[in-house]
């Protein structure tokens, strides 16, 4: 069974800190895919970032930076120089090649003014 | 471009009603999922639909039903209401290639029961 886990319940942190989210995950498939939700107050889920199994290079994308280790089964997400604005709860999440999604129970990040 | 749309946004329903609720995809997808997110929970996968059939099944209570009609939209039956069933519900669609595509979320459904 693929199971997902987030064991940072909750982050808070001071404006413009560095904050890394962390993901760990299990999948008897070779072939899986991994993604990043920020979920914000108002609720909806936005996409952040998805990595397929066979491809392990480190993505950043402005201030987010993602590192993707197999060896570890790991996916955490950085958040470099936080703003107010990245207050969400943030959800990794697994699937396979049935496309339907296993999510992590979530970070909930604070950035403090 | 266009988003996947679920109606309504807000529900509000009393116990052992029903409640049913529309998902409306990304024109030319043809896959649509249903994901239920409790309060302080993760969403969790409850079906899928390929083509207008089941492709996929979770944890859905057999008093909910769904089903993908012929223009590819999706409803979400939900019968004898609980006061557990208040939730977040998304719909999701995808374009089914043969091999792993996106799948774009909606806005999600907050159904409160009372």
């Amino acid at each position: 069974a693929q199971k997902v886990t987030q064991a940072q319940t909750e982050i808070s942190v001071v404006e413009k800190e560095d904050v890394t989210l962390d993901c760990v995950y299990e999948t008897r498939d070779t072939t899986y895919y991994l993604f990043w939700y920020k979920q914000p107050p108002s609720g909806e889920l936005v996409f952040l970032i998805r990595r397929n199994s066979f491809d392990e290079q480190n993505e950043i994308s402005g201030r987010y930076s993602w590192n993707f280790q197999k060896s570890t089964s790991s996916f955490n997400f950085t958040i470099t120089a936080s703003q107010v604005v990245d207050s969400a709860v943030y959800f990794c999440a697994l699937s396979d090649r049935a496309q339907k999604l296993v999510f992590g129970q979530g970070t909930r990040l604070t950035i403090n003014p | 471009a266009a988003g996947v749309i679920q109606s309504p946004r807000h529900l509000i329903k009393e116990k052992r009603e029903t409640a049913t609720l529309k998902c409306y995809p990304i024109p030319r997808h043809d896959t649509v999922y249903w994901y239920q997110q409790g309060p302080g929970q993760d969403p969790q996968f409850l079906i899928s639909f390929y083509e207008k059939m089941q492709s996929d099944k979770g944890s859905i209570p057999d008093r909910f039903s769904a089903q993908q009609f012929s223009d590819y939209h999706s409803e979400l039956n939900m019968s004898s209401l609980e006061l557990g069933d208040s939730a977040l519900y998304f719909c999701a669609s995808s374009l089914d290639r043969g091999w792993y595509t996106e799948a774009f979320f909606g806005q999600g459904t907050r159904l409160t029961v009372v």
